[in-house]
């Protein structure tokens, strides 16, 4: 059965400081793995795809990367705005549905 | 571009009670999606139209659930009997129709808080 796993469930930090998200995948064939960024009483909005191990990328102060096994999504120099929960979810094959598998998401909390 | 719609954003409800949610896609989108969520998960995936034809219906779906599309437009979610764990945020998305290997970005609504007592 397919399954995302994110870590750590909260993040804080202080502003400036850079870190790290992890989420780990299982999944019988990966169609794409996804990003979004989710603020409180809000839906979730995109951030990322990736299609295929090795694949990386960027937008503004955020970075993601994909492995077979696991995504990072990258935060440089965060600023309180970056202040959200971020969900990864994973599109399994034959992924024509649109139907993802989220992970229960990382809460980060930049202070300034 | 006003986006994905939803309506009523926060419902009260009785246990027992029937109660009705609305989505209304950003136009031209052909597919639709409702998930929900609990506090501290990430969304959970309920059910997929593909215009006005329901392609997919998660197997943890009761069947106190039924969701329609009629004229492949505007959605509803209706729950019947409800029960608080029932209780949740019930989110709507929509995606456009691509081609194969096409980037399936979700657009979602704000969705509706639902609190059975």
């Amino acid at each position: 059965e397919d399954q995302v796993t994110q870590s750590p469930e909260a993040l804080r930090l202080q502003e400036g400081e850079s870190s790290s998200l992890n989420c780990s995948y299982t999944v019988s064939g990966l169609r794409g793995l996804f990003w979004y960024r989710q603020d409180p009483g809000k839906g979730p909005e995109f951030l990322f795809t990736l299609y295929s191990a090795g694949e990386e990328k960027e937008k503004e102060r955020l970075k993601a990367t994909l492995t077979k096994k696991e995504s990072f999504l990258h935060i440089t120099a965060p600023k309180p705005e970056d202040s959200a929960t971020y969900l990864c979810a994973v599109q399994g094959l034959p992924g024509n549905t649109g139907k993802l598998i989220f992970g229960q998401g990382t809460t980060l909390q930049v202070k300034p | 571009d006003t986006g994905v719609s939803q309506d009523p954003r926060h419902k009260i409800t009785k246990r027992g009670q029937n109660v009705t949610f609305r989505c209304d896609p950003i136009s031209e989108h052909n597919r639709l999606y409702w998930y929900r969520q609990t506090l501290g998960q990430g969304p959970e995936f309920l059910t997929y139209f593909q215009n006005e034809a329901q392609l997919e219906k998660s197997r943890l779906l009761s069947d106190r659930f039924s969701a329609e599309r009629p004229k492949g437009s505007f959605s509803t979610l209706e729950i019947q009997r409800t029960e608080q764990g029932d209780s949740a945020m019930y989110l709507c998305a929509s995606s456009p129709r691509q081609g194969a290997g096409a980037n399936e970005k979700l657009f979602f609504g704000s969705g509706t808080q639902l609190s059975v007592l």
